[in-house]
């Protein structure tokens, strides 16, 4: 079955510091689609990237970078030289037959 | 312009009441989700409609009820309503399949006394 796991329940850094957020996926399909999500406090919830499965090609959108590893089923974030405006609760998410399979969610708090 | 709206933002019911929580998004989607954020943040679907029609149903209790009068709104009638369903309610909307980008809107923060 498919599964997003988020091993890191909550990370705190502080300012400037980079951050990787991981993110570990299991599916048996060879065409699938990963997100991430971000929460900040306000509570909406904000689209940052989505990935399929036939491009491994690393992405990077100013300080965030996603390196996406086939090999270990993995779509982890970094984000680079952090910002307290970067704390916010982050959710991996697989699509999976017309809906989308959500992580537990990574907190990053990131300090002045 | 709010692309996904939802109101109200905040509602504080007693047990056992009946209550709607109403979603519109102005982005010409044709498909639309409710999700269920409970207080761990975990994050589930419950509905999706696509083009007015219920596509997903997520083993929710049948004392929730989408509806969706056109592509553009997809509300959701609460029956009897349980302290379990205390949560944080989200609407979002898609072009299509899931697999484009899904938009939420701000939430619906429900409180059940």
């Amino acid at each position: 079955a498919q599964k997003v796991t988020q091993a890191q329940t909550e990370i705190s850094v502080v300012e400037k510091e980079d951050v990787t957020l991981d993110c570990v996926y299991e599916t048996r399909d060879t065409t699938y689609y990963l997100f991430w999500y971000k929460q900040p406090p306000s509570g909406e919830l904000v689209f940052l990237i989505r990935r399929n499965s036939f491009d491994e090609q690393n992405e990077i959108s100013g300080r965030y970078s996603w390196n996406f590893q086939k090999s270990t089923s993995s779509f982890n974030f970094t984000i680079t030289a952090s910002q307290v405006v970067d704390s916010a609760v982050y959710f991996c998410a697989q699509y999976n037959t017309d809906k989308l399979i959500f992580g537990t969610g990574t907190r990053l708090q990131v300090f002045p | 312009d709010t692309a996904v709206s939802q109101t109200p933002k905040y509602l504080v019911t007693q047990m056992g009441n009946d209550k709607s929580i109403k979603c519109e998004q102005n982005l010409g989607h044709d498909t639309m989700y409710w999700y269920k954020q409970d207080s761990k943040k975990f994050l589930k679907i419950m509905f999706s409609y696509n083009n007015k029609e219920l596509i997903i149903n997520e083993t929710v209790p049948n004392r929730f009820s989408p509806k969706s009068p056109d592509k553009a709104h997809l509300n959701l009638h609460i029956n009897s309503l349980e302290l379990g369903d205390s949560a944080v309610y989200f609407c979002a909307s898609s072009r299509g399949h899931v697999v484009h980008e899904q938009f939420f809107g701000p939430g619906t923060r429900l409180t059940v006394l």
